[in-house]
């Protein structure tokens, strides 16, 4: 069965701190791997689209990983910000379909 | 480039009602997505159009869901008649790129659907 699992599923961090999400998937045919941005009220908005030979791509302070192999991927936030704080989708697609993951929540706290 | 438009952007109906959404896509951009989102179920795709032709229309959940994008800058998704399990937010999304690939998708704003 084609799904994404994304954990954890709700995040409270500190201002500054960083953070890592995570997403597993089981998708195939596989071909690439996005994480989004949705803010409260507003749809979201591509952070980083990879390649299934792909490793790593960045997106200022937001840094994902993939590992095709383990069919693993990651997103790390560096020195968080308020602004931060949103719903984090990680998508697997493939042939001929989008899979989407039920998001992190992520907040960031003064 | 204003990016993609979607009215209205809150729509409340009661059971029963005809409703229909509308989307602007960004101009130039040759694929067209409609999205339902629920606390329950999350981000589904409902349909995909490309060159104004439906792709893939999998998602759509039943008969009274049909959408058509009748030229390359305007699309509709109706629901005839609506049901309280339709409520959601829906978004339209379009991109530069046909296929489910590398292609940037652009989200609208959405329409928050209640029907009572």
């Amino acid at each position: 069965k084609n799904q994404v699992e994304q954990s954890p599923q709700s995040l409270i961090i500190l201002e500054g701190k960083n953070c890592t999400l995570q997403c597993n998937y089981t998708v195939s045919p596989f071909s690439n791997l996005r994480w989004y941005k949705q803010d409260t009220g507003r749809g979201p908005v591509s952070l980083t689209i990879m390649t299934f030979s792909e490793n790593t791509k960045s997106n200022g302070r937001y840094t994902a990983t993939l590992d095709a192999d383990t069919k693993q991927s990651s997103l790390h936030i560096t020195a968080s910000q308020l602004s931060d704080s949103a719903s984090y989708i990680c998508v697997a697609g493939g042939g001929n379909k989008l899979v989407f993951g039920a998001g992190t929540i992520l907040r960031v706290k003064s | 480039d204003a990016g993609v438009i979607q009215s209205p952007r809150h729509e409340v109906t009661e059971m029963g009602q005809e409703v229909t959404l509308r989307c602007k896509p960004i101009s130039g951009h040759n694929s067209l997505f409609w999205y339902r989102q629920t606390m329950m179920r999350g981000l589904e795709l409902l349909i995909y159009f490309n060159n104004n032709v439906p792709i893939d229309d999998s998602g759509m959940p039943e008969d009274r869901f049909s959408a058509k994008m009748p030229n390359a800058s305007f699309s509709t998704l109706k629901i005839q008649p609506s049901e309280p399990r339709d409520s959601a937010v829906y978004f339209c999304a379009s991109s530069p790129t046909g296929g489910y690939g590398l292609g940037e998708q652009y989200f609208g704003p959405g329409t928050r659907l209640t029907v009572t």
